[in-house]
């Protein structure tokens, strides 16, 4: 079984630039999570899908974050503009809900802010 | 709120000692603990959970967890450490009712051989 699919590994931008990332999630998997992970640091959730629905994106700064899952599947992050603090491990994971909570990531999407 | 602490960044073992990697917590209610590895570079990797039941909870790899609801432990642990054990750990929890899963800020776990 394939596991949680995210592209690109890496991604160097500078200030003001944009960015997206994209995770697809293990198939049937219906709830979806980005998580941004600093230098150091636990994840921290930026936000949570059940299905296409988003359903937890308090931690989500939406000045400049936004996010969607147009058909309940995959999942697009995106920054604009991105500011140096931006600079984290963008972490996608998935899980089913019966599995009580138990999530399987992605290997991440190391963004650098110049 | 729910949090969790991992009170020790760093944790060095000699290889075939036993290991232990702390974690408190703080929830309303009863928690789902867990415990995620992450080796450089890549995801976390799911170890082991407590949900309900024995106290003491086995996962893979050969690392147990105990779950003590007085102390609001759930340290992890293996018996004998390898080398390939070095990496670092992740404790999380979440609330019975509620999918939001808090992780704690890790524990480097270095085994020397």
């Amino acid at each position: 079984e394939a596991g949680v699919v995210q592209s690109p590994r890496y991604k160097i931008i500078e200030k003001k630039q944009p960015v997206a990332f994209w995770c697809n999630p293990i198939s049937g998997h219906n709830t979806l999570y980005w998580y941004r992970q600093n230098l150091g640091q636990g994840p921290e959730l930026l936000i949570r899908y059940e299905n296409e629905e988003a359903v937890d994106d308090s931690q989500l700064p939406k000045d400049r974050f936004s996010a969607e899952r147009l058909k309940g599947v995959d999942s697009t992050l995106k920054i604009q503009p991105a500011e140096l603090g931006d600079s984290a491990v963008y972490l996608c994971a998935s899980s089913l809900q019966r599995l009580a909570g138990e999530l399987f990531f992605g290997e991440g999407s190391r963004l650098t802010v110049l | 709120a729910q949090s969790v602490a991992q009170p020790e960044d760093q944790v060095n073992v000699a290889e075939g000692n036993p290991l232990t990697v702390k974690c408190t917590y703080s929830v309303s209610g009863n928690p789902y603990l867990f415990w995620y590895v992450q080796y450089p570079n890549r995801g976390l990797q799911f170890l082991l959970k407590y949900i309900t039941g024995d106290n003491l909870v086995k996962g893979s790899y050969g690392f147990e967890a105990e779950f003590n609801k007085s102390q609001t432990s759930f340290h992890l642990k293996k018996p004998s450490a390898l080398v390939s054990d070095s990496a670092l750990y992740f404790c999380a929890v979440r609330p019975l009712g509620n999918e939001k899963l808090t992780f704690g800020t890790g524990t480097r776990l270095t085994i020397i051989p």
